[in-house]
């Protein structure tokens, strides 16, 4: 049974600081890797899909790696701001729907 | 182009009694899954329709049900509420779903069921 943890459970940086968001997954026969965000009270927002046989992709400040053989991903963020506080999740998709993390939330401060 | 659709956004139901959300996915979108999100389970997969037919389906009691139909919009019902159906429950939609190479998935901002 896949299984998708993430650590922390809670991050608090200081703004401009670079950071990494660990994913972890139990079982590499992954069909794509999703990163979300969700605002407090809202809905997933996409910020990066990895396809199984992609190694990363990026979009402007957020880069995602994707390790299927060690069942790891990151999510790095760059120059972090306090527009990025939020909670990340990441999600596998296997079998036909997403197995989601519990998610990592992330406070920026000014 | 629009997103995710969903309605109502608030609702409060009595325990027994029955909801239907509705979700109306991004245009030429063919896939639309249905989530419950909690506190305690995080977000739990309900079911997955494509094209009108069920293609997938979570570990849910047969209370909670789904349809979809041929302009892709779909439904999901919950009959018999009990106090422990109270979450948010998130359509998403893609273009062929979840396995696909195209499977990005888009959410909506969410339906919130308060059962009392």
């Amino acid at each position: 049974k896949q299984e998708v943890t993430q650590i922390p459970a809670a991050l608090s940086v200081p703004e401009g600081e670079n950071l990494v968001l660990n994913c972890s997954f139990t079982d590499s026969a992954i069909y794509n890797l999703q990163w979300f965000r969700q605002d407090p009270g809202k809905g997933l927002t996409s910020l990066l899909l990895i396809q199984s046989s992609q190694r990363e992709q990026t979009s402007g400040r957020l880069n995602a790696s994707l390790d299927k053989s060690s069942g790891r991903s990151t999510l790095y963020i760059a120059a972090s701001q306090p527009g990025d506080s939020a909670t990340y999740l990441c999600a596998v998709s296997n079998t036909g729907k997403l197995i989601f993390g519990q998610g990592t939330t992330l406070q920026v401060k000014p | 182009k629009a997103g995710v659709t969903q309605t109502p956004r608030y609702l409060i139901k009595t325990r027994g009694q029955q909801v239907t959300l509705s979700c109306s996915p991004i245009s030429g979108h063919r896939s639309v899954s249905w989530y419950q999100q909690t506190p305690g389970q995080g977000l739990q997969f309900l079911f997955e329709y494509f094209s009108e037919t069920q293609r997938n389906k979570g570990n849910f009691p047969g209370r909670f049900s789904g349809r979809q139909f041929s302009n892709s919009r779909s439904e999901m019902n919950v009959s018999t509420l009990e106090l422990g159906d109270s979450a948010l429950y998130l359509c998403a939609s893609s273009l062929e779903g979840p396995g696909a190479r195209s499977g990005e998935l888009f959410f909506g901002e969410g339906s919130r069921l308060t059962v009392l």
